[in-house]
């Protein structure tokens, strides 16, 4: 079965600090993803990574940022975390068809 | 991605099959339909997905209908761990995919 794991299921961080989530998968995939959920919006893409390196905007990029250094591991950064980035963060990774989602990292920015 | 709709809620005795259905009227030729679903607190579940032919996994199968503007999504025994919110996704780029409201399905005793 295919693993993503995200380093933490919740966190609390101080407005302006910059914060770093973690997302590691153990399947080799290609292709992996940001999203942020919150109730009402659904999902929303913040950014994604195709290969090693490579990064493109998602549909809510802004205040984000990515780091993609090697296959399984793609890192989500908050520059200075805002209030308004209190959000439910998902991480996925994918080789072709189906994107195989983490457990989620619950971010409460005070 | 392709506008989908779908009922807001639904709800399923359990035992019962469950059927969800998802209208996307404005699908192209190439364009597939992938189901997610969302347990509480948790991340979305890749549930099956199809391009114009009849798909059944060990989760679920997947109806659409000839000119591919609907499909439905069918649970055949459902469960109460089968009570989610299930996501009916047309993505117009190649893995990138736009979650709705999607459905919330309740499956009852």
């Amino acid at each position: 079965d295919v693993k993503v794991t995200q380093s933490s299921r919740y966190l609390v961080k101080r407005t302006g600090e910059k914060v770093f989530l973690e997302c590691v998968q153990d399947m080799d995939h290609e292709n992996m993803f940001w999203y942020r959920q919150d109730p009402g919006l659904g999902l929303r893409l913040i950014y994604f990574s195709y290969d090693v390196k490579m990064k493109e905007k998602g549909d809510i990029p802004e205040g984000y940022s990515v780091s993609r250094e090697k296959k399984e591991r793609f890192s989500l950064i908050l520059e200075s975390a805002s209030t308004n980035q209190t959000s439910m963060y998902l991480c996925a990774s994918s080789l072709r068809a189906g994107q195989f989602f983490g457990p989620g990292t619950r971010l409460t920015v005070l | 991605d392709a506008k989908t709709t779908q009922p807001t809620s639904m709800d399923c005795a359990e035992g019962r099959a469950a059927n969800l259905p998802c209208n996307h009227s404005t699908i192209s030729g190439n364009e597939y339909v992938y189901w997610y679903r969302q347990i509480h607190s948790q991340g979305p579940q890749y549930i099956i997905h199809g391009l114009k032919n009849n798909e059944t996994n060990e989760m679920a199968s997947l109806i659409i209908t000839e000119d591919r503007k609907s499909s439905t999504l069918i649970l055949p025994h459902a469960t109460l761990r089968d009570t989610a919110v299930y996501y009916c996704i047309v993505p117009r780029s190649f893995q990138k995919l736009v979650f709705g409201t999607g459905t919330r399905l309740l499956v009852s005793p």
